[in-house]
């Protein structure tokens, strides 16, 4: 069975300091690993993801994340924060194959606050 | 594009009333899925559809809550009668083919709460 642990609830910092927000995943087979966002009040929106390819990936709002195999690892960072980065971010993993392919088991979340 | 839709945003009701959720999602999108996200906690999956096919739903608690997508487009999702324990947000997502790349469209939610 796969799991998603997030080593911070909360991660209060200053605007424009840089934050890298922990994810470490458990799963005896392949993944697919994806950063969600949810702002107040909204939808969870997707942030980043990594299939295959490149470990560093790149996502929205200048956010980037870096695949470690070996520490089975998925962090979320940012070198410069704004105010309007205050959210909860949720970390996530679903299976490459077989029948629960697609289905993402999810974080506990982060709550990034960002103070002026 | 319309996003994933979902009705009611907000709904209270007293222990072992029925309670009903609905989602339409995006149009050409063929999964659906169903999550549950309680306070502090992240979503945790009740259902997959694809198409109107229910394909997982060995976390849906069947002795309660029921589900059906009709159609294969929107999707309804009940509980009767609502526990204490139900009080949670309930969210509905959907994903274009081919599913598995993850890119999951999530709608606001509809947020419960059980007196």
């Amino acid at each position: 069975a796969q799991s998603v642990t997030q080593l911070d609830s909360q991660v209060p910092v200053f605007e424009e300091a840089p934050v890298e927000l922990r994810c470490n995943y458990s799963s005896s087979v392949s993944v697919y690993l994806f950063w969600y966002v949810q702002y107040p009040n909204q939808g969870l929106q997707l942030l980043l993801k990594y299939l295959s390819g490149s470990t560093l990936v790149k996502g929205i709002n200048g956010f980037e994340a870096e695949f470690n195999k070996s520490q089975t690892s998925f962090h979320l960072r940012k070198p410069s924060v704004h105010i309007s980065d205050t959210a909860e971010y949720f970390c996530a993993v679903s299976d490459r194959y077989g029948g629960s392919q697609g289905n993402l088991i999810f974080g506990k979340g982060t709550k990034l606050s960002v103070k002026p | 594009e319309a996003g994933v839709v979902q009705s009611p945003r907000y709904k209270i009701i007293e222990k072992k009333q029925p309670v009903a959720f609905w989602c339409n999602p995006i149009s050409g999108h063929n999964t659906l899925y169903w999550y549950r996200q309680n306070l502090g906690q992240g979503p945790e999956l009740l259902i997959r559809y694809e198409n109107e096919e229910a394909v997982d739903d060995s976390q849906l608690p069947k002795d309660r809550f029921s589900a059906e997508r009709l159609k294969g487009v929107d999707s309804t999702l009940k509980i009767q009668p609502a526990e204490l324990g139900d009080s949670a947000v309930y969210l509905c997502a959907s994903s274009p083919p081919p599913r598995g790349t993850g890119e999951l469209f999530f709608g606001e939610g509809s947020r419960l709460t059980v007196l």
